[in-house]
């Protein structure tokens, strides 16, 4: 057990709906990093937020967006819902806040299958 | 982030040490090495980092070369829950850079 918490571990819905994915990081860490999973993709990272504010972007689409609570819990947001968008999703939390950020542990990930 | 090249898969029978392989030949004198571990669908578990001198952990040892171009992870008694993709990773661990650039990874069969 990581300590870093997602829900819910699955998800069904249909193409051009709304979703929230929700992850509680690790006691103490103040990162949380979001990567999706999918077959012809393999992990990649989507945007990493830290205590609050973004911190860094990768290949996340104009339709999804993140924010990180002042109780450090995260919640990323898929929107007009494509059937590609279906894959695994997962949050990361690291410590963060020094200069060196070494090991992030992964949460269990939400599975979104978009029919 | 430097690239890493990875076998894609590999077996070993159990109770035997598995070595996996990873080449990094264009690492900065910077970048760390890092190993993570996928079990079937979960998510990715932190095994082990180094920079230049071996490191051994109570998951694994890291032996990383002298010229730094390439390291073997070493599982020294692989079990049947050790089967799972394994990735390489190099990257220099700055919060302001600190995502992880996963390949495919090397997949490991542990057979009985």
């Amino acid at each position: 057990d990581s300590g870093v918490t997602q829900t819910p571990k699955h998800l069904i819905t249909a193409t051009g709906q709304r979703v929230t994915l929700r992850c509680s990081p690790r006691s103490g860490d103040l990162s949380v990093y979001w990567y999706q999973q999918s077959l012809d993709q393999g992990l990649q990272f989507l945007i990493q937020y830290y205590n609050g504010e973004e911190r860094a972007k990768g290949n996340i689409l104009e339709r999804f967006s993140a924010q990180q609570f002042p109780d450090l819990h995260s919640e990323l947001n898929l929107s007009s819902l494509e059937l590609g968008d279906s894959a695994l999703y997962f949050c990361a939390s690291s410590v963060g806040g020094r200069a060196f950020s070494y090991e992030q542990y992964f949460g269990p990930g939400t599975r979104l299958t978009v029919t | 982030d430097a690239k890493t090249t990875q076998p894609t898969s590999m077996d070993c029978a159990e109770g035997r040490a598995a070595n996996l392989p990873c080449n990094h030949s264009t690492i900065s004198g910077n970048e760390y090495v890092y190993w993570y571990r996928q079990i079937h669908s979960q998510g990715p578990q932190y095994i082990i980092h180094g920079l230049k001198n071996n490191e051994t952990n109570e998951m694994a040892s890291l032996i990383i070369t002298e010229d730094r171009k390439s390291s073997t992870l070493i599982l020294p008694h692989a079990t049947l829950r050790d089967t799972a993709v394994y990735y390489c990773i190099v990257r220099v661990p700055l919060e302001a850079n600190s995502k992880l650039t996963f390949g495919k990874g090397i997949t490991l069969s542990v057979r009985p």
